[in-house]
Order: structure tokens, then sequence, then C-alpha cells
């Protein structure tokens, strides 16, 4: 079946500008997770949802970054007046209700701030 | 905090040969452990598992055995090929979190 998909898989954008970031979960998943993974770095947390609920924000660095699952499927992360410190590959991962420890990652977004 | 130390690579390997990648962990309550792996041009992927002390996860060969005493999750395996070649993270849940933290991943290259 399909897995999670994200897109796009690379944007860039000029400093001041904002951006939206896709992710589709896996069908049926009610947990979504985004993650930001710097150059040479594991994954960070950002924020998680269970269904459209977002139950867990504190990992968003400031209140530039926004996120939201609206109808509890689709979620986008937004961020606002780019810096350059916000170049990184952001990841999205969806688990089951069953499974919740078992996280399926997308590829990721690359985004490059100019 | 929670958190996770890995070796630092990157490691360099002949195919068939031993494989150790050393991961420490820190945590403020039980936590589950795991081995993510992400080939060149794809997402991350569990690998393998461990809910519980003395617990041994496994998987295509992998192995690694949560070690309560020592706060290790060490992966092994016994004769690596050249499509292990990858980035492997070590990595973390405690309690009724449900957030991954990582460590910062062991790029392994494992030559012909």
């Amino acid at each position: 079946g399909a897995g999670v998909s994200q897109s796009p898989r690379y944007k860039v954008a000029k400093r001041g500008q904002d951006v939206a970031l896709r992710c589709d979960p896996i069908s049926g998943h009610v947990s979504l997770f985004w993650y930001q993974q710097a150059l040479g770095q594991g994954p960070e947390f950002l924020t998680y949802f269970q269904n459209e609920a977002q139950l867990d924000k504190s990992g968003l660095p400031s209140d530039r970054f926004f996120a939201e699952r609206p109808e509890g499927s689709v979620s986008t992360l937004k961020i606002q007046r780019t810096q350059q410190e916000d170049s990184a590959v952001y990841l999205c991962a969806s688990s089951s209700q069953d499974r919740a420890y078992e996280q399926f990652f997308g590829p990721g977004t690359r985004l490059t701030v100019l | 905090g929670d958190s996770v130390t890995q070796m630092e690579g990157p490691v360099t390997l002949s195919e068939e040969a031993f494989l150790t990648i050393n991961c420490t962990y820190t945590a403020t309550g039980y936590p589950s452990l795991f081995w993510y792996v992400q080939y060149p041009g794809e997402g991350l992927q569990l690998l393998l598992k461990a809910t519980k002390a003395d617990d041994k996860g496994s998987n295509k060969g992998f192995e690694a055995t949560y070690r309560k005493e020592t706060t290790s999750f060490h992966l092994e395996k016994g004769s690596v090929q050249v499509s292990d070649s990858a980035v492997y993270f070590c990595a973390l849940i405690v309690g009724s979190a449900r957030q991954l933290t990582f460590g910062s991943g062991t790029q392994l290259t494992v030559l012909p």
C-alpha cells in the first residue's frame, strides 16, 4: 500500500518568504508527527497530532512555525518569514492506533532558505 | 531531558566484516528503544526495537539488546553486505510520550 508522502520534495525560498509543506499519512493512521532534521543530525521533534487534535507542539522552534491537520488526515506545516536557520529536511511520520511505537516516515521535504 | 548518544561515524567496513554501532541513552523514565535506518534517497525505516530490559530486537541479520544496567542498545551484525550501506539512527520513546528522540546518526559504508 501507499506509504507516507510529502510535497514538495525540494523547496527553495528567499529569506522572509512563507512556505507550506504538505504531508499525506498512511490511510487510517491516527497519529501524525513532524520532525526537523538538520544536515548531519538526527531528526528533532516538532509537533504531534492525534486525528485533528494537535496534542503536543513543544518542539516548534518559534511562533513562525504553525501546523494543522483539519480533517485528521493531510497535514500542513507552515513556516512564516523564513530564516536561513530554517534550512533543513522536514520529515513527516504517521502511526496506527494499535502500533503507536512504529512510526512510518515520508521521504522528507528539503527546505533551503537563501 | 531524554537523549541518545551514538558513536560518531563515518564507519567504513569491508564486506562480511563484523559491525558494532554503539548507542547509549539517558531517560527520565522507562524507555522503549529503536534502531532506524535511512538508505540513500529513502525515508527512515524502523529496523528493530526492544521495549523492556534484556529484550533483543532483531531484523535482517541485525541485533540489539536492551541493557538497562549500562543504558545501552548497541547495534550488531555478524557479516555486513554492501547493501547495508546507510545511515543508522538509535532512538527512544519514554513513557506515554509519542515522539521519538534520535541520536545524531552513524553513516556506514560497506566496500566490496
